[in-house]
């Protein structure tokens, strides 16, 4: 059964960097199945996407960030990670993973499952 | 201010059926497939319907999905109470080149 775990720094300061990894077990990140995305949920609010990435590396983001995500993939660790550069109180979230397929559809047919359980990152001095 | 419009809240009593909408435009809803999501307290969101109206292997018959022109519903049927939860509609928009999700709707069971 496929799992994904988030891992993150639960604190960062204003104009930083935030980092999160999502850790997938039970199946392959390099499976050419499936992508595998980026969505956040500030406290008491609703989902917005961030941004999903294959395991060749090509990346498709959210222009709302105004090109502030770098999102990787480390197929030796079978893991795929998330930066958020120049952070404010605004990207204060539970950061989830989700595996983004599949890749038999096009993109615009595509949904999230199954989804991690989130870490919380809190922007602040 | 989400591109897809769902009712703040909905509610029902057990046993009830209930319905959730979500309402687009042609660059979404219009021309893409609705997938909808629950989300439990406290919990992560968990894939419920795709496809507009396929269910994943687990989900009850008790939900269903449809689409018509720029608008989507959720239906749930034999209401329960632990289907207390937020519910979510989401698409992929031609305009952003990315899914947006619904606001949401919290749904109550009296």
């Amino acid at each position: 059964q496929l799992q994904l775990q988030e891992s993150g720094p639960g604190l960062v300061k204003p104009s930083e960097t935030l980092s999160v990894t999502c850790t997938v077990s039970g199946g392959s990140i390099s499976s050419s199945r499936f992508h595998w995305g980026w969505i956040r949920q500030p406290p008491g609010k609703g989902l917005e996407w961030i941004g999903s990435i294959y395991y060749s590396g090509s990346t498709y983001d959210n222009p709302s960030l105004k090109s502030r995500v770098t999102i990787s993939v480390d197929m030796s660790k079978n893991q795929f990670s998330l930066k958020l550069n120049s952070v404010t109180a605004a990207d204060t979230a539970v950061y989830y993973c989700g595996r983004h397929g599949p890749q038999t559809v096009p993109a615009s047919m595509r949904w999230f499952d199954p989804w991690g359980q989130g870490t919380l990152v809190t922007v602040s001095s | 201010q989400s591109v897809l419009t769902q009712p703040p809240s909905a509610s029902g009593t057990p046993g009830q059926r209930v319905t959730i909408s979500c309402s687009g435009s042609s660059s979404n809803i219009g021309s893409n497939t609705v997938n909808w999501y629950v989300q439990l307290p406290g919990t992560a969101p968990k894939l419920l319907i795709y496809s507009n109206d396929q269910r994943p292997s687990g989900v009850p018959d008790r939900f269903s999905g449809s689409k018509s022109g720029t608008s989507a519903s959720l239906a749930i049927s034999g209401l329960q109470s632990e289907d207390e939860a937020d519910y979510y509609c989401s698409v992929w928009d031609d305009t952003l080149n990315g899914p947006v999700f619904g606001g949401g709707t919290e749904l109550t069971v009296l």
